[in-house]
This record gives structure tokens, sequence and C-alpha cells, in this order.
């Protein structure tokens, strides 16, 4: 079982440019989130997915698309990337009962916008 | 408006002593109550659940309490170790989870 997998591990890009972060997990959870996590501010979410064929906007959606393209994968895209954006995302999944397990988070993808 | 507030940023101990980290919120009302632990670079790991109706749980050198009256979580490491050094985040079990910004423990040896 690999988890929850992020790829890329880190990326650089260019103000206005566009890039698609992918997630996927194999632990068959109906739950999965996209985060972002920035010095001094923790954990803030920016979209999640309750099931297959949802999407929500969390804390911090601006700027930030989603989708759930399946059971196994949520994918997080910044259509015109700005410097505000540079941050680490974490991918995270849950199971069973809504919101009451425990997540399960990818290692993470290192992002910066110049 | 809702907040949720780690006691300090960071804490430094001794070795083998015990750690307490407290986590307090306001304006939820949590079904539960979760910590993770993180290490740098690397995603969050769950540790333990707390549920509403449960005063304390147990894992290993691990305690957490959860007191609904005062709004506070405390989460204690008995016989802290080195490899103990990390950064504990709470969440409360709103909808959806709410994380709290974190505490590094440094256990100094």
């Amino acid at each position: 079982n690999a988890g929850v997998t992020q790829t890329p591990k880190f990326q650089v890009l260019k103000t206005g440019q566009s890039m698609t972060l992918q997630c996927a997990q194999d632990m068959n959870h109906n739950s999965m989130y996209w985060y972002r996590q920035d010095p001094g501010m923790g954990l803030r979410l920016i979209y999640y997915s309750a099931s297959e064929g949802t999407t929500d906007k969390g804390e911090v959606p601006n700027g930030y698309n989603v989708s759930r393209l399946n059971k196994r994968e949520f994918s997080l895209r910044l259509e015109s990337a700005a410097p505000s954006q540079t941050s680490v995302y974490f991918c995270a999944s849950s199971g069973g009962t809504r919101y009451l397990n425990e997540q399960f988070f990818g290692p993470g993808t290192r992002l910066t916008v110049l | 408006s809702q907040k949720i507030e780690q006691n300090s940023e960071a804490l430094n101990i001794q070795e083998g002593k015990t750690a307490t980290l407290t986590c307090n919120y306001t304006n939820y009302s949590p079904a539960y109550l979760q910590w993770y632990r993180q290490d740098p670079g690397r995603g969050p790991v769950f540790l333990l659940l707390i549920r509403e109706n449960e005063k304390e749980k147990r894992k290993e050198r691990l305690k957490v309490t959860f007191d609904t009256t005062l709004k506070q979580s405390l989460f204690h490491i008995t016989a802290s170790q080195p490899a103990d050094s990390a950064t504990y985040l709470c969440a409360l079990g709103n909808t959806p989870l709410v994380f709290g910004k974190g505490t590094r423990l440094s256990v100094i040896a």
C-alpha cells in the first residue's frame, strides 16, 4: 500500500503560469482533501471532496479549482499562479464515517511562485 | 468568530519529563478531537482521537484529555525522548476538520 501519493514533490512557477497537482490514494477512502501549509498559519483547507462526484470549498479556495476524477484521484489546479500561492500543499484522505476517521496525508508538494 | 489555539508555538523540555501541550477552542462544539504529529518536510500523522463523551484516552506514552466545558484538550507525552521532538497539531472534529497551528516540541537530552 502506497497510501496517499502526490506529484510533483517540488515545483517552481512563474507568475501567471498554470499547473495541476496530482493526488491519489489506494485505501478506498471516500473523502479527500487539499490543504496548504504556510509558516505561522498552520494547515488551511482549500477544497475537499466527501465522495466521488462532489466537491466543496474550504477556508481558502480562491485561485484554485479541483477535480475528483474518480474515487482514487483528486487534483488541484492553479489556473494563474500568484506569489501568494507559494506554499506547501498536502493532500489527505479519510474513509468510513464522514470526518470521524483519521486523515492520512501525502508527503506534500513544495510550490514556489516567482 | 470561531477560533482554535494551541498554547505556544514552541516548547522545550528535558528528556524524561512529561510534555503537556494545550489546545483551546471557542465557538465550536466538536463531536471529537484528534491529535497529529508532523516531522519537518513530511505530512502530519494521526496519533489519537478522543470523543466528546470521553474524558481521557491513552496510547503507550501518550495521553489525551478532552474537557468540553472548558473547551480544552491536553496532550501529554510521558517519559519524553529526543525522538518525540516534532510539531503536534490538534484538530477539531467539525465539518470539515479544523486544525490548530501546532506546537513545536523539542526534547533536550
